[in-house]
């Protein structure tokens, strides 16, 4: 089975760093893009942006770009998602998901999910 | 950016009915930029169908999606106790951001 695991929840002060990780399994982890997905509480999923773990080549979305860095490890299968200083706002449910893309419908999709990793933010 | 809009915010039916759910766009969208993912509580969101129309691998044939232009649907047939829900439509870009989701359709047990 194709798969996404994601690392724990996590529980920081504002102003600490921290990196969180998604593990894939179950297919060549080098083919498919790997996006972040944010979801604060009791809102809907926002679009941060996208790792292609093939070569590191990375999209962010503009409301996330410059905040959080997105990398690969492509030897241990990983995808990673980190902040250099967290704020309270950055307090949220973080989702990663596997891309399928479509030549034939020209078009993406969010195919696979992790199950998702809580970061809390408080002092 | 397209923004999605859902209706209703909230759904209630009984198991054995029929559930229409509405996505519009602020802009003609090309249908196989639009899917819908469904998400229930404490879980991860799950695709349902992609291309405005494809059922993805699992999902039962009495949902469905349709639409085209800025007016897209996805319909529940013979409601069961494991659709009660939240409901996202998303649209694809080749521009930043890649995916806008709408605001979600509450599916709830009446």
């Amino acid at each position: 089975d194709v798969q996404l695991v994601q690392s724990g929840a996590e529980m920081k002060k504002p102003g600490e760093a921290l990196k969180i990780s998604c593990k894939g399994s179950g297919y060549t982890f080098g083919t498919h893009w790997i996006g972040w997905v944010r979801q604060m509480p009791g809102k809907g999923p926002e679009w941060m942006g996208k790792i292609y773990p093939g070569d590191s080549d990375t999209t962010y979305s503009p409301s996330f770009e410059g905040h959080v860095t997105m990398s690969v490890d492509k030897s241990v299968g990983a995808a990673y998602l980190q902040w250099s200083s967290l704020r309270a706002a950055d307090t949220a449910l973080y989702f990663c998901v596997r891309l399928e893309h479509s030549t034939v419908y020209s078009s993406s999709w969010l195919q696979i999910w992790g199950q998702g990793t809580q970061v809390t933010v408080s002092s | 950016e397209v923004v999605l809009t859902q209706s209703p915010g909230t759904l209630s039916l009984s198991p054995g009915e029929s559930a229409t759910l509405s996505c519009t766009a602020s802009q003609s969208v090309t249908p196989t930029y639009i899917s819908w993912s469904q998400q229930k509580s404490g879980q991860a969101p799950r695709l349902l169908i992609y291309g405005a129309s494809n059922r993805a691998t699992g999902v039962p044939d009495r949902i469905s999606g349709s639409g085209s232009g800025t007016d897209f649907t996805l319909t529940i047939d013979n409601l069961e106790p494991e659709d009660y829900a939240v409901y996202y439509c998303q649209v694809y870009s080749n521009f930043r951001p890649m995916f806008t989701f709408g605001p979600g359709t509450k599916l709830d047990i009446k």
